[in-house]
């Protein structure tokens, strides 16, 4: 019944390396997010998706980057990773607006990185 | 952009009591206030949500008020269990409108026997 994939729940990775998070979900959903939560700092907006191709900035972009070439997967890129993105990573996805559906997030289980 | 107060970080009731987690928001124009129930390992679930037009919704033990002139929204759990131990988010945005959750820091809550 799992309906949000993260691929990798541990990764250990240095620093300087490219990290690729990967998110797959099996709803049809249209939209779909990358979340960072850190203690005391909950949940984070990195980037956000509404259609395949299309990407949004979230709230703390600087240091990623994202990739949507299919409607279920969302891909979430560390170009050069640093000790200070080691965290927790969710991906969610939604409907899209228009019915009661929408707005509800359905998260992944999260991938926990670690930077070395 | 919306911001969003939690509090407290931290709650420690005993089974059986009442608990009560408040949130506060910033923009006017949020109508909808989900909750979300994170447990150890997992990502967070939505429990419940309110939008605007309500003042109050209750499922069973849970239950969730709103002030929108005072621009607040709180979730009270009652009679709770050791199994109601999780960290617990709030958020607001605007129904609708395909704009993000911005979620509250988060309310970790122990539910002691």
């Amino acid at each position: 019944d799992v309906k949000v994939t993260q691929s990798s729940r541990y990764l250990v990775k240095r620093t300087g390396e490219k990290v690729f998070l990967e998110c797959v979900q099996d709803m049809d959903h249209e939209n779909m997010f990358w979340y960072r939560q850190d203690p005391g700092l909950g949940l984070r907006l990195i980037y956000f998706s509404y259609d395949v191709k299309m990407k949004e900035k979230g709230d703390i972009p600087e240091g990623y980057s994202v990739s949507r070439e299919k409607k279920e997967r969302f891909s979430l890129i560390l170009e050069s990773a640093s000790t200070n993105q080691t965290s927790m990573y969710l991906c969610a996805s939604s409907v899209r607006g228009g019915g009661s559906g929408a707005n509800v997030l359905t998260f992944g289980a999260g991938s926990r990185l670690t930077v070395l | 952009g919306e911001n969003v107060e939690q509090h407290p970080s931290t709650l420690s009731v005993q089974e059986g009591d009442s608990a009560v987690i408040k949130c506060t928001y910033s923009d006017s124009a949020s109508n909808y206030f989900p909750w979300y129930k994170q447990e150890l390992g997992k990502g967070p679930q939505l429990i419940i949500d309110i939008r605007s037009n309500v003042g109050e919704k209750k499922d069973q033990r849970i239950a969730v008020t709103l002030n929108k002139t005072a621009k607040h929204f709180s979730l009270h759990i009652t009679e709770t269990q050791p199994e109601d131990s999780a960290v617990y988010f709030c958020a607001a945005s605007q129904h609708l409108s395909g704009y993000a959750l911005n979620f509250g820091k988060g309310t970790s809550l122990l539910v002691t026997p």
